[in-house]
Parts: C-alpha cells; sequence; structure tokens
C-alpha cells in the first residue's frame, strides 16, 4: 500500500495570505489527523476527519479549517496567515478503531514559512 | 486529560552502548502508547505500540518498550546504539476511541563514534 502522501512539501507565503495543504491517506483509511510541529510547541493535534465530519479538534483559532472529501482525502486550510504559523504540517491516517488499535500513519509533512 | 513525560530532551551515548529513553504517562485509564522516530525533514515512523497485549513491546530496529503501570511509564530501549539511531523519538498515547495523539517533548538522540 502506497503511504499518506502531502503536497506540497514546501510552502513560502507572506502575512496576512491563505494557504492550503492537501493530504491523501492510506487507501481504506477513513480517519484524517492533522497535527503542527513547531520548535517551542512541539507536536500539538489540530483536527480529526473521519468520514467527512470534523470528530475531534484541537485549541487553535478559528483560521484553522479543514475538510475531508468522500475519497478520505483531507485539506488543511489557514487564513490569514501569521508568523507564528511558520511549521511542519504533518497529516496522519488511520483505520479508526480497526484491527490497527488506534495507530496512526504520518506522512511526511509539509513545511510552511511565513515571511 | 492526558499527558506524556518525556524526561530528558537529549541524550547521547556511545556506538554501541545501551539507548534507555524514559515515558511516563499521566492518565486515569491506561491509554494506548506509542514511540515514534523522526529523521530530519521526515514525517513520523512508528517504532512500537502498547495496546494492552503485552507488557514488553518488541518493535523495528532492535527497539523495546516496556509498560509499568505501578510506575506509569513506557521507556524505550535497545541494547547497542547504532549510528543510524540518530534521530528525534517522541513517546506519544492516545485513548480507545480517540485518535488524537498527545505527544511528549520528543528527545534527540546522539550517537557519539
Amino acid at each position: 500500500k502506497a503511504g499518506v502522501t502531502q503536497t506540497p512539501r514546501y510552502l513560502i507565503k507572506t502575512r496576512g495570505q491563505q494557504v492550503t495543504l492537501s493530504c491523501s491517506p492510506i487507501s481504506g483509511h477513513r480517519s484524517v489527523s492533522w497535527y503542527q510541529q513547531t520548535p517551542g510547541q512541539g507536536l500539538q493535534f489540530l483536527f480529526e476527519y473521519f468520514s467527512e465530519t470534523q470528530r475531534n479538534k484541537g485549541n487553535f483559532p478559528g483560521r484553522f479549517s479543514g475538510r475531508q472529501f468522500s475519497n478520505s482525502r483531507s485539506e488543511m486550510n489557514v487564513s490569514t496567515l501569521e508568523l507564528g504559523d511558520s511549521a511542519l504540517y504533518l497529516c496522519a491516517s488511520s483505520d479508526s478503531g480497526g484491527a490497527s488499535y488506534n495507530e496512526q500513519f504520518f506522512g511526511p509533512g509539509t513545511r510552511l514559512t511565513v515571511l | 486529560a492526558q499527558s506524556v513525560t518525556q524526561l530528558g530532551s537529549h541524550v547521547s551515548v556511545s556506538e554501541g552502548a545501551l539507548v534507555l529513553l524514559r515515558c511516563n504517562y499521566s492518565s486515569s485509564v491506561p491509554p494506548y502508547l506509542f514511540w515514534y522516530v523522526q529523521y530530519p525533514n521526515q514525517g513520523l515512523q512508528l517504532l512500537l505500540k502498547y495496546t494492552s497485549a503485552a507488557t514488553l513491546v518488541k518493535g523495528i530496529n532492535g527497539f523495546e518498550a516496556e509498560f509499568k503501570k505501578s510506575e506509569t511509564s513506557f521507556h524505550l530501549t535497545k541494547p547497542s546504539a547504532h549510528m543510524s539511531d540518530a534521530a528525534e523519538y517522541f513517546c506519544a498515547g492516545n485513548n480507545f476511541g480517540n485518535e488524537k495523539l498527545t505527544f511528549g517533548t520528543g528527545t534527540r538522540l546522539t550517537i557519539i563514534p
């Protein structure tokens, strides 16, 4: 099976712009989670989507949003970018409660730099 | 709320020496626990997972971890370090039915030749 893929791998934006990141989960996985990784805050959970519905949400402002499509692919959007949004954004997929016991498989991440 | 604590943000060991990375969890219910490894500019790779089936868990690349409920710990060990083990290691946990992973702050492992 192909792993989790994320596009683009690198992105440079300026303050005030918006950005959309994409994630394709492992085939058959219906749960997609997003995490933000920064040197100062570490790995923080953004949100999780399951069958096109947001099932879990972390403690991030409303500028961060996401969605999931019927094929389980997911996108996350950040509006009105701030310098502090510079981070590695990781997507993870799982088959949610199946035999993998909540095991999440991570993609390579999208490195976002806000100037 | 569940939390995961990793003691030591940096650990250095000599090649061939024992690797011990510490992780403690705080939860009213023993969670599912995971160790992930991250190499530079890459995502997270699962090393091993605890799902209550066995307290001693063996993972990839010669790593293993032991779940100790009495100590609320899930420390990661490897008998003999290899240069290729240099990376950042994250302990994480969640509960059944909740995909949200809570991560520790990570431990950067350096291998001394």
